[in-house]
């Protein structure tokens, strides 16, 4: 089946640092949508792009939806605590019938 | 404001042994759908559902069973569960499949252990 390749897999940083994290995809995808879940609770949609080359903010967090359509990143700007859970990445669109995860990135944030 | 409920919370299962997961949602959606999830590879799509009475199978449909007789409720069931059925599975839905304006949205999970 189709893959996305997200990365890094984990990260431990100190409060108030920035986050950076991306996925890539050898497919085009026309949707890129970034999730977070918290510790015991289901995923929870943080950004959609639905447009090549489209730079999106909520908050303190950012993310660009790659100009090839084959990739994606996401951007949080001074941590906190609360930023802790794991952060999806997932392709979809027009034609397609289901969304495609990424693998996650686990995120800790060192008070 | 309901959303998506997923019962029950946990699950214990010895091997052989069946069960249904219960997904319900409250927000006329049409799409719904079943992941698993396990450690160092995402959520992967077990089976979903564009509309009542139609199911597709996912990415790892072995082992699994859906129906979808009304638009609310999406059950997903393990005919003889397996060791290798031990995972978090999530049920989500949303208006459209992946469309604009149409987020998915999940339930809090089950988590089954199969011994």
């Amino acid at each position: 089946g189709q893959q996305l390749n997200q990365s890094p897999q984990s990260m431990f940083i100190q409060e108030g640092e920035d986050v950076s994290m991306n996925c890539t995809s050898s497919s085009i995808f026309n949707t890129w949508l970034w999730y977070k879940q918290d510790p015991g609770e289901g995923p929870v949609l943080l950004i959609a792009l639905y447009k090549a080359g489209e730079l999106t903010s909520n908050g303190r967090l950012t993310a660009q939806f790659g100009i090839t359509r084959k990739d994606s990143f996401l951007n949080i700007s001074a941590s906190i605590p609360s930023d802790v859970g794991i952060y999806f990445c997932a392709g979809g669109g027009t034609g397609r019938r289901a969304l495609t995860f990424g693998s996650g990135t686990r995120l800790q944030v060192q008070p | 404001n309901a959303g998506v409920t997923q019962t029950p919370k946990f699950q214990v299962l010895k091997t052989g042994q069946s069960m249904t997961l219960q997904c319900a949602q409250d927000m006329n959606h049409e799409y719904m759908s079943w992941y698993r999830q396990d450690p160092g590879m995402g959520l992967r799509l077990i089976h979903y559902s564009v509309g009542a009475g139609i199911t597709d199978q996912g990415e790892v449909p072995n082992g699994y069973n859906v129906s979808r007789s009304t638009t609310e409720d999406f059950p997903l069931r393990l005919l003889s569960a397996a060791p290798s059925q031990t995972s978090v599975y999530f049920c989500a839905s949303s208006f459209l499949p992946t469309g604009r304006d149409s987020p998915l949205h999940f339930g809090n999970g089950t988590r089954l252990t199969v011994t």
